[in-house]
């Protein structure tokens, strides 16, 4: 059974219009982490939540927000998406910070037209 | 700061040959690194790990080993099969850092039968 779920698998939407991903897990993890993975690339970590606490990384750009209303669920808002944003974002899961093994899920293919 | 470089792919081989992924690191602080593969579809799943030097880390027949005197955690593995197709990532992280990941470029590995 999948343990941390990312949905839609495939996301289509258009520049400048505002998107949001989502992800869910079952393992009941205090931290929770969006990553971006363009074509070829290393994922890159955006940001992380390690349970209420928000942390960004110094370089995400301020148009990717997220939100943790609770445990289980994560969003990754993207408010005006470029060209540039098309990528497979990540999402993944540790028991608690400084736990290295993540589990992460199948990830969402972004595209923007 | 943190890097990780990979050899590129990808890497085409036939069932039963032997394979070898070359990872390199560059680190402040002393880190712990890490294999992980990613199935056709999937999320990234932890495959191997390793946290002081010389130290070996091994899972379903791969193998790595940390090598301090030349910042490296090559994969290997005697004898493939078609379930080994995958992207496969090397990644560290330094306890400094908050333990946050790190990940080389990924490697493909496509093995014919």
């Amino acid at each position: 059974d999948a343990m941390v779920i990312q949905n839609p698998r495939y996301q289509v939407t258009q520049f400048g219009k505002p998107v949001t991903l989502s992800c869910s897990q079952t393992l009941n993890h205090n931290v929770m982490y969006w990553y971006q993975q363009k074509s070829s690339q290393a994922p890159k970590l955006l940001f992380h939540y390690y349970d209420k606490d928000f942390n960004n990384e110094a370089d995400t750009p301020d148009n990717f927000q997220s939100r943790r209303p609770n445990t289980s669920f994560c969003f990754l808002d993207i408010r005006s998406p470029g060209l540039g944003d098309a990528a497979m974002y990540l999402c993944a899961t540790s028991r608690d910070r400084g736990k290295e093994k993540l589990f992460f899920g199948s990830g969402t293919q972004l595209s923007v037209l | 700061g943190n890097s990780v470089t990979q050899m590129e792919g990808p890497v085409t081989l036939s069932e039963e040959a032997f394979l070898t992924i070359n990872c390199t690191y560059t680190a402040t602080g002393y880190p712990s690194l890490f294999w992980y593969v990613q199935y056709p579809g999937e999320g990234l799943q932890l495959l191997l790990k390793a946290t002081k030097a010389d130290d070996k880390g091994s899972n379903k027949g791969f193998e790595a080993t940390y090598r301090k005197e030349t910042t490296s955690f090559h994969l290997e593995k005697g004898s493939v099969q078609v379930s080994d197709s995958a992207v496969y990532f090397c990644a560290l992280s330094v306890k400094a850092a908050g333990n946050k990941l790190t990940f080389g470029g990924g490697t493909r590995v496509l093995v014919k039968p």
